[in-house]
């Protein structure tokens, strides 16, 4: 079935450092990939997207990249604020039968001090 | 605004009760989703629905059950069968068959069974 992988949290950064978070997917067929974000006691926020290879999602000074080569999406941005601080999750969601079918990782802590 | 509301946002119950959440959504959205998120665990589906009067069980849905009367809603009990029901329940909401699967969601309730 499918599946997503992404890095162990939690990530602790300090203001203005670059971020990675890495995520990795299995799936049949070609799934669309996303980034949601979650501030603590809310649901889950659309961060950014890519629906094809090779496409870039953009949102926010947040990038990913859709590599099928590697099956991978990782998150970046240049330089975190402490208002980023939140749990990040990476998802694909697969086209089946007129449906979409989707996949969350587990979610990546992110804090960042000031 | 557009947008899914769930109510209420804190709920607690006895073991052995059913309890009902609720789940709106004003975005003409055709497929509605509910998911299970417990520490660590990231997102869990347990029901989805495409379609009014039509519905699909997902990962976990033993212990739980949906109905779709209305476009608009798709509200989820959690019966007595569930054997570990505390935890925190996001509803979502997409456009079926476009978009690559982007989903929206509410604010989650937090169920506390003792």
């Amino acid at each position: 079935g499918d599946s997503v992988t992404q890095m162990e949290g939690p990530v602790t950064l300090s203001e203005e450092a670059f971020l990675t978070i890495n995520c990795t997917y299995t799936a049949t067929g070609y799934p669309s990939l996303f980034w949601y974000v979650q501030y603590p006691g809310e649901g889950l926020q659309l961060l950014l997207k890519a629906t094809k290879a090779d496409d870039k999602g953009s949102n926010k000074g947040f990038e990913a990249t859709y590599r099928k080569e590697t099956t991978s999406f990782h998150l970046e941005k240049g330089s975190v604020q402490v208002s980023d601080s939140a749990v990040y999750f990476c998802a694909l969601s697969r086209a089946s039968g007129g449906s979409y079918i989707p996949t969350f990782g587990r979610g990546t802590s992110l804090i960042v001090h000031p | 605004d557009g947008g899914i509301t769930q109510s209420p946002k804190y709920l607690f119950r006895k073991e052995g009760q059913n309890v009902t959440l609720s789940c709106e959504q004003n975005l003409n959205h055709d497929a509605m989703y509910w998911y299970r998120q417990d520490p660590g665990q990231g997102l869990r589906l347990i029901y989805y629905s495409q379609i009014v009067n039509d519905f699909q069980k997902g990962d976990i849905a033993e212990g739980y059950s949906v109905s779709r009367e209305k476009k608009e809603s798709f509200p989820l009990t959690v019966t007595s069968a569930q054997k570990n029901p505390t935890a925190f329940y996001l509803c979502a909401s997409s456009i079926a068959r476009q978009g690559g699967g982007e989903q929206y969601f509410g604010p989650g309730t937090r169920l506390t069974v003792t």
